[in-house]
């Protein structure tokens, strides 16, 4: 059965201090994974997809990179703003189903 | 503008009741998805339908139904028959099975 860890569950972090979020995955031939951003009572908001490993996309304070097991989410001198949810996603080849991980709940502290 | 629109955004329901949450998108994707998300958990999904007339069961789809008959809509039926429905309930679209999923502002349902 395809499975989508992530980790920490929570992690709480003083503002400007750097760190990084888990996801890691056992699906057969990955075809695609995914980063969102949740805040509470909101529906999911898309971040980054990577489809191969060595892949790595940026946007403003955070990068998320690839490899043939596991996606980090790095965030850089996160800000307050910056608290929330943060879910991954994977889809497997040749089905249109898309399984997410139970999330890590980022706190940034001023 | 383009998106998803779940409705109600709030609903509450009696034990033994079916209820019906909608969920529709104008932005022409092909794939609709039903995710279930309990408080502190991530997204559970429930039913998902690569094109109309076409559906899946996820991997909670007990005590749930689903229709698709037209590309825009995909509402979910919450039978008397889940045992446990006070949930957020969360719909998805895409336009292909590769691409990333767009979400609506989600539906949270009560059993009163």
């Amino acid at each position: 059965e395809d499975q989508v860890t992530q980790s920490p569950e929570a992690l709480r972090l003083q503002e400007g201090e750097s760190s990084s979020l888990n996801c890691s995955y056992t699906v057969s031939g990955l075809r695609g994974l995914f980063w969102y951003r949740q805040d509470p009572g909101k529906g999911p908001e898309f971040l980054f997809t990577l489809y191969s490993a060595g892949e790595e996309k940026e946007k403003e304070r955070l990068k998320a990179t690839l490899t043939k097991k596991e996606s980090f989410l790095h965030i850089t001198a996160p800000k307050p703003e910056d608290s929330a949810t943060y879910l991954c996603a994977v889809q497997v080849p040749n089905d249109y189903k898309l399984s997410f991980g139970a999330g890590t709940t980022v706190t940034v502290r001023a | 503008d383009g998106g998803i629109t779940q409705s109600p955004k709030y609903l509450f329901r009696k034990e033994g009741q079916n209820v019906t949450l909608s969920c529709e998108q104008n932005l022409n994707h092909d794939a609709m998805y039903w995710y279930r998300q309990d408080p502190g958990q991530g997204l559970r999904l429930i039913y998902y339908s690569q094109i109309v007339n076409d559906f899946q069961k996820g991997d909670i789809a007990e005590g749930y139904s689903v229709s698709r008959e037209k590309k825009e809509s995909f509402p979910l039926t919450v039978t008397s028959a889940q045992k446990n429905p006070t949930a957020f309930y969360l719909c998805a679209s895409r336009d292909r099975g590769w691409t990333e999923a767009f979400f609506g502002q989600g539906t949270r349902l009560t059993v009163v």
